[in-house]
C-alpha cells in the first residue's frame, strides 16, 4: 500500500515570511497524482495545489508552490508571504491513477502550520 | 452550488447505540466517498460508492460499518453498536466522476461515543 509521510507536525512562520512544509511518500507506480490539502479549526478540507506525476513542472498556485523530486519520492509545500489566514493543519495526500478500482487518497498525518504576526 | 453537505455536524451517541451520518454530494456528482479521521491523524479512506453501487470498501471495518448511496436521497454510514474507539471525525467526499478534477469535501461529522 501507498504511505505518505509528513515528518513535521508544527512549523511556525513569522507573518510574511516563507515555510516550507515537507512530505515523502513511498509507491511502485509510475503514475499517480500528489496533493496538500488544508485543514483550518472550521475542519474543511481545502485543496491548495495538485501536481500530476508525469508532469516536469512543479504546480503553482498563487504564493502557493510545490517543490517535486520524482526520483526521489518528495513533494513539498512552499508558502510565500505567510498571512495570518494560512495557519491550519496541512495535508499532503497521494492519489492512484485513475485506472486503479480504488480511487482513493492516502494522506499523512498533517503539519500544523502557526503564523506569527 | 452548495457545496458537499454533511449532517449531522456533531452527533453524540452512547456506546451500544447505532450512528447515522449522511452525506448530499454535490449537485451533479454521482461519486461518493467516505473517509475517517481519528484525532492526531490524517484522513483514512473507508468506502468509495456510485448510485446504488459499492465499488470499493477496502477500508471499511468488517463488522458493524456499512454504506450506502441510493438513487434517491443523500449517502449513508452507518454504525451499528458503537463503541468509544469509533469517536472521530467522518468525511465525505464527491466527484462528478473518476476524473482528476472535482474531488469536494465537505466539513466532516464528528463523532463522539460516551
Amino acid at each position: 500500500a501507498q504511505t505518505v509521510t509528513q515528518s513535521q507536525p508544527e512549523m511556525s512562520v513569522q507573518e510574511a515570511e516563507t515555510v516550507t512544509l515537507s512530505c515523502t511518500y513511498d509507491t511502485s507506480e509510475s503514475d499517480y497524482y500528489l496533493f496538500w490539502y488544508k485543514q483550518p479549526p472550521s475542519r474543511q478540507m481545502i485543496l491548495v495545489i495538485r501536481q500530476e506525476a508525469y508532469k516536469q513542472q512543479n504546480a503553482t498556485e498563487n504564493r502557493f508552490s510545490v517543490n517535486f523530486q520524482k526520483a526521489a519520492k518528495s513533494f513539498s509545500l512552499k508558502i510565500s508571504d505567510s498571512q495570518l489566514g494560512d495557519a491550519a493543519m496541512y495535508f499532503c495526500a497521494y492519489r492512484s491513477p485513475l485506472y486503479e478500482t480504488g480511487n482513493q487518497f492516502y494522506f499523512g498525518t498533517g503539519t500544523s502550520l502557526t503564523v506569527i504576526p | 452550488n452548495a457545496g458537499v453537505m454533511q449532517n449531522p455536524r456533531h452527533l453524540v451517541r452512547r456506546r451500544g447505540q447505532e450512528a447515522r451520518l449522511r452525506c448530499s454530494p454535490m449537485k451533479g456528482h454521482s461519486h461518493v466517498y467516505w473517509y475517517r479521521q481519528l484525532p492526531e491523524e490524517g484522513l483514512k479512506f473507508m468506502v468509495y460508492l456510485q448510485k446504488e453501487n459499492i465499488i470499493d470498501e477496502s477500508g471499511m471495518p468488517k463488522e458493524r460499518f456499512s454504506a450506502e448511496f441510493p438513487k434517491e436521497g443523500p449517502s449513508i454510514l452507518r454504525i451499528q453498536q458503537v463503541v468509544r474507539g469509533d469517536s472521530a471525525a467522518y468525511f465525505c467526499a464527491s466527484s462528478p466522476d473518476r476524473t482528476l478534477a472535482g474531488y469536494t469535501f465537505g466539513s466532516g461529522t464528528r463523532l463522539t461515543v460516551v
